[in-house]
């Protein structure tokens, strides 16, 4: 079974741009939550998807959104970015709906690089 | 508020060494789901175990173990004869599920170099 893919891997945007990321779910997996991850502030949570509806937001601006469509791939979208945007965002999805306590399994990362 | 506590930052030891790796939480919550995660240099993070907070029984998995003690809110990981393979940033992470979802609060998680 193929793991949890993530689009592109690698992007360079420069401040004030915007930028949108893909994730596609393990097969069969219905939930989709999105991390970032820095060097700063380590791992952190930005919001969690399940049946195209968003079931839980992390502490970021509103500049952070996200969106789950009906096969249950998720995008996720940053506007007028900053240099504090630079980082890896993780993609996590779950066999297991919100609530449960499931195990949780990651992509590869798309790594924003913001100059 | 929940919390997770990874107090070693970097760890190195030598092929064949035990190491132990700790991991303390806090949660007021009676249910939480406890997470050990591996990732090396490629950057995924790739699940290791899982354990909710009903089960204080240990785990085993073949160099791998675990201990959770709710008296003292841990839940540490030891490897047994430790190989360069293991080199990888480890992170401890926290689900505390309620109506919201299910968002994992990890810490900051500990380098561990293995050297031969």
């Amino acid at each position: 079974k193929a793991g949890v893919t993530q689009t592109p891997r690698y992007l360079i945007k420069t401040r004030g741009q915007q930028v949108t990321l893909s994730c596609s779910p393990i097969s069969g997996h219905r939930s989709v939550s999105w991390y970032q991850q820095t060097p700063g502030q380590g791992l952190q949570f930005l919001f969690e998807y399940f049946s195209e509806t968003q079931r839980n937001k992390g502490n970021f601006p509103g500049r952070f959104s996200g969106r789950q469509f009906s096969n249950s791939r998720s995008e996720m979208n940053v506007s007028t970015l900053e240099l504090g945007d630079s980082a890896l965002y993780l993609c996590a999805s779950s066999l297991v709906v919100p609530g449960k306590g499931g195990e949780q399994f990651f992509g590869p990362g798309t790594r924003l690089t913001v100059l | 508020a929940q919390k997770v506590t990874q107090a070693q930052t970097e760890i190195s030891v030598v092929e064949k060494e035990d190491v132990t790796l700790d991991c303390v939480y806090e949660t007021r919550d009676t249910t939480y789901y406890l997470f050990w995660y591996k990732q090396p240099p490629s950057g995924e993070l790739v699940f290791l175990i899982r354990r909710n907070s009903f089960d204080e029984q240990n785990e085993i998995s073949g160099r791998y173990s675990w201990n959770f003690q709710k008296s003292t809110s841990s839940f540490n990981f030891t490897i047994t004869a430790s190989q360069v393979v293991d080199s990888a940033v480890y992170f401890c992470a926290l689900s505390a599920p309620g109506q919201a979802g299910t968002a994992l609060i990890f810490g900051k998680g500990t380098t561990l170099s293995v050297s031969s």
